[in-house]
């Protein structure tokens, strides 16, 4: 059982079409991280969101955080062949750990 | 900021051969370490973790094992490998007790022959 849904999991749409990626969950998150990879890398830090509601921008992606912390999404307004690549959202349970949805591969075609 | 460092890049082992995957850390004190295990293009299995020197947490049975010996060292071993081993293994170190996000370092390909 995956304890954070992510979707979809793939995406592949046209250069400037806007998209939106989920993540749910039963669980209630303290916060949660939403990272990009690229193939053979390690992720990278896109944000981190803490507070029920909170809305954080970054350029073309807005990242919402649910009302309740159990649910996340990033949308991403006229997207870029540079956007590729896999989206990846984490939940923090407790203070030690975070729990990882499946990824979002997104690819942008020009 | 803190940088992840993880070697080797790449790694290619036969059956049965023993594995040391090392992971350090710089511009942090007394992190929090984590090795993940991500299959092709999916999400992020966490394997262990550590709070500190010596301190070791084990999150699925498994043919690995990890250890602590440094504040900023954290090495992931096998005695004998198997197929199923192959994967791309991934650092991530956590600073500051206040602090959730993880930060990764740039992984570790290993091909199990």
């Amino acid at each position: 059982t995956q304890l954070l849904e992510q979707s979809p999991q793939f995406l592949s749409i046209q250069e400037g079409e806007n998209l939106t990626v989920y993540c749910n969950s039963s669980s209630v998150f303290s916060s949660l991280q939403w990272y990009r990879q690229e193939p053979g890398e390690g992720p990278v830090l896109l944000v981190t969101v803490v507070t029920g509601g909170e809305v954080k921008k970054l350029k073309r992606l807005t990242f919402q955080f649910g009302d309740a912390r159990k649910d996340s999404s990033l949308h991403i307004t006229a997207a870029q062949p540079g956007d590729t690549g896999l989206y990846l959202c984490a939940g923090a349970l407790g203070a030690q750990k975070l729990v990882f949805g499946q990824g979002t591969r997104l690819t942008i075609n020009p | 900021s803190q940088t992840i460092h993880q070697w080797p890049a790449t790694l290619v082992q036969p059956v049965g051969s023993p594995l040391s995957l090392e992971c350090t850390v710089e511009g942090t004190s007394n992190p929090n370490l984590y090795w993940y295990r991500q299959a092709a293009g999916r999400g992020l299995q966490l394997l262990f973790y550590s709070v500190g020197i010596g301190q070791i947490s084990s999150e699925v049975p498994q043919n690995l094992s990890a250890s602590r010996p440094q504040d900023r060292q954290f090495i992931l071993s096998s005695k004998k490998l198997l197929l199923s081993d192959s994967g791309f293994y991934l650092c991530a170190s956590r600073s500051g007790k206040r602090q959730e996000t993880q930060y990764f370092g740039p992984g570790t390909r290993l091909l199990v022959l």
